[in-house]
């Protein structure tokens, strides 16, 4: 069955400094990827997703992501955080069959003025 | 282009009530899924219809949850008997078809006393 890690429960990042979301899935074949951000009282927004061909994939609001088929992962990543950025942020798998999503269990993100 | 809209956004059921849950998707959206997520925690699959076919509810978690969708438009997540465990927020997603992004709704909370 598939699944996915999301290891950090919490991260609280600077204004303006770096941002590395970590996502490690577990699949047999190859995987559908996405980022999902959610909003308190939002529903889901697709940030980026990986269907195949180029490994580094970029997103809406700055975002880009790096798929990594030896390390089983597929991390976040945003070069400088806004205040704006903080939020839940969800990665899910989808199966071969193309229907179901698989979450992880989300990483909260704060920013600090 | 209206997106994905539930109702009701809120629902404080007693234990034992019956309660229903509408989701209207994307117009021409052929795919709809439900997810349940509970407090801190990630989406978790319920169920799928491709048009009005229910192709898929392995996730659903007992036989007090109940979906449809007669017309392959507009769908109903209905729970019967409802227990506390049952609190969370329920996530509708429509896509145009499989493979295809699925755009979210803003969710129902229920909450159940």
């Amino acid at each position: 069955a598939q699944s996915v890690t999301q290891p950090d429960i919490h991260i609280t990042v600077s204004e303006g400094a770096s941002l590395e979301l970590r996502c490690n899935y577990s699949y047999g074949a190859t995987p559908y990827l996405f980022w999902y951000v959610q909003s308190p009282g939002q529903g889901l927004q697709l940030l980026l997703k990986y269907f195949s061909g180029d490994t580094l994939v970029q997103g809406i609001k700055g975002f880009e992501a790096e798929f990594k088929r030896s390390q089983s992962s597929f991390n976040l990543r945003k070069p400088s955080v806004h205040w704006s950025d903080a939020a839940e942020y969800f990665c899910a798998v989808n199966n071969n069959a193309g229907n179901m999503l698989t979450f992880g269990g989300g990483t909260r993100l704060m920013v600090k003025p | 282009g209206a997106g994905v809209s539930q109702s009701p956004r809120y629902k404080v059921a007693k234990r034992g009530q019956d309660v229903a849950l509408r989701c209207d998707p994307i117009s021409g959206h052929v795919s709809l899924f439900w997810y349940q997520q509970a407090l801190g925690q990630g989406p978790e699959f319920l169920t799928y219809f491709q048009n009005e076919a229910q192709l898929d509810k392995s996730g659903l978690p007992s036989d007090r949850f109940f979906a449809e969708r007669p017309e392959g438009s507009v769908s109903t997540l209905k729970i019967q008997r409802t227990q506390q465990e049952d609190s969370a927020v329920y996530l509708c997603a429509s896509s145009a078809s499989m493979h295809n992004e699925q755009f979210f709704g803003p969710g129902t909370r229920l909450t159940v006393l």
